[in-house]
């Protein structure tokens, strides 16, 4: 079946402008994660959903991050006035439940801010 | 705190031969331990998960990790290396009490060569 599905892929953005990406998990599942990949450094928690609830936001680094997920299925990082910090890899993940489940990745968006 | 550290960035291992990517990690409580592998371009695959039981864990493509308490560890391991076998690996733990996180390594390079 298909699996979790990402666009787009790449994205280049101007200092400054909004960006939006989104996040197709793979249908029925409940659980949605947004993570940061900086270059040579493991996937660093953003952010969680159970359903349409975002139960956990710790990990985004500014208040110019935002995620939601109004449906209970595609997901949608927004990233305000982006900077050039902000140039990474953004994985999604989704899990069948909300309990110790096996989460599975998209391929992830890189996003380049210049 | 929850963390996990791969000591090693690089590891290097000629076709044929076994291969130990190592894990340690710092938990509070039970740890929920994975093994992901990224190959490039592609977002992370499941390789395998220690949630309880025999410490000893079999995944996919021959490989296995061992779980050691004492040692607080969870090196995963293959008896016979393959060249397409060289990607990124990477071991994340999730906590008992907080389910909707994972915290993930740095991640090793495995190199396999002919």
């Amino acid at each position: 079946g298909a699996g979790v599905s990402q666009s787009p892929r790449y994205k280049v953005a101007k200092r400054g402008q909004d960006v939006a990406l989104r996040c197709d998990p793979i249908s029925g599942h409940v659980s949605l994660f947004w993570y940061q990949q900086a270059l040579g450094q493991g996937p660093e928690f953003l952010t969680y959903f159970q359903n349409e609830a975002q139960l956990d936001k710790s990990g985004l680094p500014s208040d110019r991050f935002f995620a939601e997920r109004p449906e209970g299925s595609v997901s949608t990082l927004k990233i305000q006035r982006t900077q050039q910090e902000d140039s990474a890899v953004y994985l999604c993940a989704s899990s069948l439940g909300a309990g110790v489940e096996t989460q599975y990745f998209g391929p992830g968006t890189r996003l380049l801010v210049l | 705190a929850q963390s996990v550290a791969q000591p090693e960035d690089q590891v290097n291992v000629a076709e044929g031969n076994p291969l130990t990517v190592k894990c340690t990690y710092s938990v509070s409580g039970n740890p929920y331990l994975f093994w992901y592998v990224q190959y490039p371009n592609r977002g992370l695959q499941f390789l395998l998960k220690y949630i309880t039981g025999d410490n000893l864990v079999k995944g996919s493509y021959g490989f296995e990790a061992e779980f050691n308490k004492s040692q607080t560890s969870f090196h995963l391991k293959k008896p016979s290396a393959l060249v397409s076998d060289s990607a990124l690996y990477f071991c994340a733990v999730r906590a008992l009490y907080n389910f909707n996180k994972f915290y993930f390594g740095s991640g090793t390079k495995l190199n396999v060569k002919p």
